[in-house]
């Protein structure tokens, strides 16, 4: 059964990198034919889409981030990771990985505060 | 960016009770619309993708249709768990987008 993982810091300062780390088990983020993303969702609102790759390399972007969010994959550890600078408090929210769309994390709330 | 308009906002119903839930597109997407299940503190689970398919898994309770613009989800009765807060989602262009969300509350 996939399974995946999110993390890093709960607690990023305003104008700082949010750094997320996603951890996948049960399969591997090379296998041909997925996607995998992140999705945020600040605290009782609605889902975000921000950001997905692909098996082959290619990336996805929300407009409104681009030039702030770069989404890497390091396929030795399984991993996928998500980096988003100049944080303000509008990113703070509940942060999701997933292979679009049945697999999802249990998602990691990211504070933005000094 | 095709935008996603989803209504009712809210929808209070009593277990037994049919939901129809409507998701309607900015402009075609053809059938490329998904649709989830959020509980409080719990990522989205998908129920249906591509407008009319189940995911394993999903009770047969839930029926998703519509293509183009206009899509449908409907409970045909609700149970207790399914009381929840419901997402679609468009695949058809990038940038991905989600819906406001339906909340569908027991009356």
């Amino acid at each position: 059964q996939l399974q995946l993982q999110e993390s890093g810091p709960g607690l990023v300062k305003p104008s700082e990198t949010l750094s997320l780390t996603c951890t996948v088990s049960g399969g591997s983020v090379s296998s041909s034919g997925h996607f995998w993303g992140w999705i945020r969702q600040p605290p009782g609102k609605g889902l975000e889409w921000i950001g997905s790759f692909s098996y082959d390399g290619s990336t996805y972007y929300k407009p409104s981030l681009k030039g702030r969010i770069t989404i890497s994959v390091d396929r030795s550890k399984n991993q996928f990771s998500l980096n988003l600078n100049s944080v303000t408090a509008a990113d703070a929210a509940v942060y999701y990985c997933a292979r679009h769309w049945e697999y999802w994390g249990r998602g990691t709330l990211v504070t933005v505060s000094t | 960016e095709i935008v996603l308009t989803q209504s009712p906002a809210t929808l209070s119903l009593s277990p037994g009770e049919r939901a129809t839930l409507s998701c309607r597109a900015s402009q075609s997407i053809s059938g490329y619309l998904t649709w989830y299940q959020q509980k409080p503190g719990q990522a989205p689970r998908l129920l249906i993708y591509d407008a009319s398919n189940r995911v394993t898994g999903t009770p047969t309770r839930f029926s998703g249709s519509g293509s183009g613009t206009d899509f449908t989800l409907t409970i045909s009765s609700l149970e207790p768990e399914d009381f929840a807060v419901y997402y679609c989602q468009q695949r058809s262009t990038w940038p991905l987008v989600f819906g406001p969300g339906t909340t569908v509350d027991m009356k």
